[in-house]
């Protein structure tokens, strides 16, 4: 069964503060792929990023970064010096590699505010 | 490219009454899912198809139905509206085996059931 966690309902930050928000996962498959998306107030999804399960290569990307470790099947992201632009919705998401399944799951989400 | 369109944007549903949102994507993408948000919550899977006339259950799909008759359409469809199905519901599509492998999100509807 997969099932994505992220304890961190809510974070809150003051603006230039670096934050990191927390993705746990589990599965039985042993490729997969990972994702993290942002929800701004808006209400839409936004795609930020996506990890396949044999690639745990860092990544950053300007202001984020992603820290994938399959021994502890966790896939934190990281924003450095966060701006109030970044207040929003993240959810860490995951998916099989490949099967006749390919069921999407996302974790509950992590409620980020950065405070000006 | 539309990528992901869903309708309607809004809509009210008195209790008992029956309705179809309508997801459509132009972009021949195998995979299409259908989730709910609940106030505050994250997304809930309700059913997903890996292709034309196949489709499965997510973790919450009771009280709804889908089809999948063609690639590009995923309707999905509630018979008898109850309060708890209050919720933004969110079309997504996915082009498994490609180099893109995200999925692509509609606008989502806003359902209130009343």
């Amino acid at each position: 069964a997969q099932k994505v966690t992220q304890a961190q309902t809510e974070i809150s930050v003051v603006e230039k503060e670096d934050v990191t928000l927390d993705c746990v996962y589990e599965t039985r498959d042993t490729t997969y792929y990972l994702f993290w998306y942002k929800q701004p107030p808006s209400g839409e999804l936004v795609f930020l990023i996506r990890r396949n399960s044999f690639d745990e290569q860092n990544e950053i990307s300007g202001r984020y970064s992603w820290n994938f470790q399959k021994s502890t099947s966790s896939f934190n992201f990281t924003i450095t010096a966060s701006q109030v632009v970044d207040s929003a919705v993240y959810f860490c998401a995951l998916s099989p590699y490949g099967g006749a399944t390919n069921k999407l799951i996302f974790g509950t989400g992590t409620l980020l505010a950065v405070q000006p | 490219n539309a990528g992901v369109t869903q309708t309607p944007k809004f809509r009210i549903l008195k209790i008992g009454q029956s309705m179809t949102l309508q997801c459509a994507q132009d972009m021949n993408h195998n995979y299409m899912y259908w989730y709910r948000q609940d106030p505050g919550m994250g997304l809930k899977l309700i059913y997903y198809s890996v292709g034309a006339g196949i489709t499965d259950k997510g973790e919450v799909p009771n009280g709804y139905n889908v089809s999948r008759s063609t690639t590009e359409d995923f309707p999905l469809r509630l018979e008898l509206a109850a309060p708890s199905q209050t919720s933004v519901y969110f079309c997504a599509s996915r082009d498994f085996g490609g180099r893109n492998t995200e999925a692509f999100f509609g606008q989502g509807t806003r359902l209130t059931v009343v």
